[in-house]
């Protein structure tokens, strides 16, 4: 079974501030962790993913996450807040392939909206 | 390249009709997913298809079923709507259904009166 929880529904950060949106995970089995963006009235954009390499990962615009195992987190952070960053953001979690079986399944967060101040 | 491409985009229909939602992956990507997402929460899973068999089948009801064709597109049915279907509809094409990463369309919104 695998699950994930979002710590907060909503953030709100100051332009050029730093930005922070907490996830933690349960997998039964090793994950596929991701973390994907929803802008009002679209589909998701992806923005990085972790699938056991390295564990901190760099993704588009500038956000990058740290995969913690010990801590089953994986938490997204950018160093400096745009407006167009203005969205909602969903932690997806994944299990790969494991003892013949595949689970093709994405399991998604609540989602945090994240509010951008001028 | 085109991405992942749905239609229609928006949908209305009335209680117990039924709808078919149409899914064209990305090029050259084998598997396709289907996801619902209500207003407020995080998309859930309905089914991924690979090859043109399910593989995968989330908790939804029987009314809730879905095909892949031989050129990999997909169409999700949903028969005797209910009010509570009404959703963003999100399709997702991988390259192969062991593969994690997934790409998703714009979603067909679909509501029910």
């Amino acid at each position: 079974a695998q699950s994930v929880t979002q710590l907060d529904s909503h953030v709100s950060v100051s332009e050029g501030t730093p930005v922070l949106l907490r996830c933690n995970y349960s997998s039964s089995y090793s994950p596929s962790l991701f973390w994907y963006v929803q802008h009002p009235n679209k589909g998701l954009q992806l923005l990085l993913k972790y699938t056991s390499a390295a564990t901190l990962v760099k993704g588009i615009n500038g956000f990058e996450a740290e995969f913690k195992k010990s801590e089953t987190s994986f938490h997204l952070t950018k160093p400096s807040a745009h407006m167009s960053d203005a969205a909602e953001y969903f932690c997806v979690v994944r299990a790969l392939w494991a003892g013949g079986t595949s689970y093709g399944k994405l399991t998604f967060g609540q989602g945090t909206i994240l509010t951008v101040h001028p | 390249d085109a991405g992942v491409t749905q239609s229609p985009t928006h949908l209305i229909k009335t209680r117990g009709q039924h709808v078919t939602l149409r899914c064209s992956p990305i090029s050259g990507h084998k598997s396709v997913s289907w996801y619902q997402q209500v207003l407020g929460q995080g998309p859930q899973f309905i089914f991924q298809y690979y090859e043109k068999e399910e593989r995968g089948r989330g908790n939804f009801p029987d009314r809730f079923s879905a095909r892949q064709f031989p050129n990999y597109s997909s169409e999700l049915n949903v028969n005797a709507l209910l009010l509570g279907d009404s959703a963003l509809y999100l399709c997702a094409s991988s390259l192969e259904v062991r593969v994690a990463e997934a790409f998703f369309g714009q979603g067909t919104r679909l509501t029910v009166v």
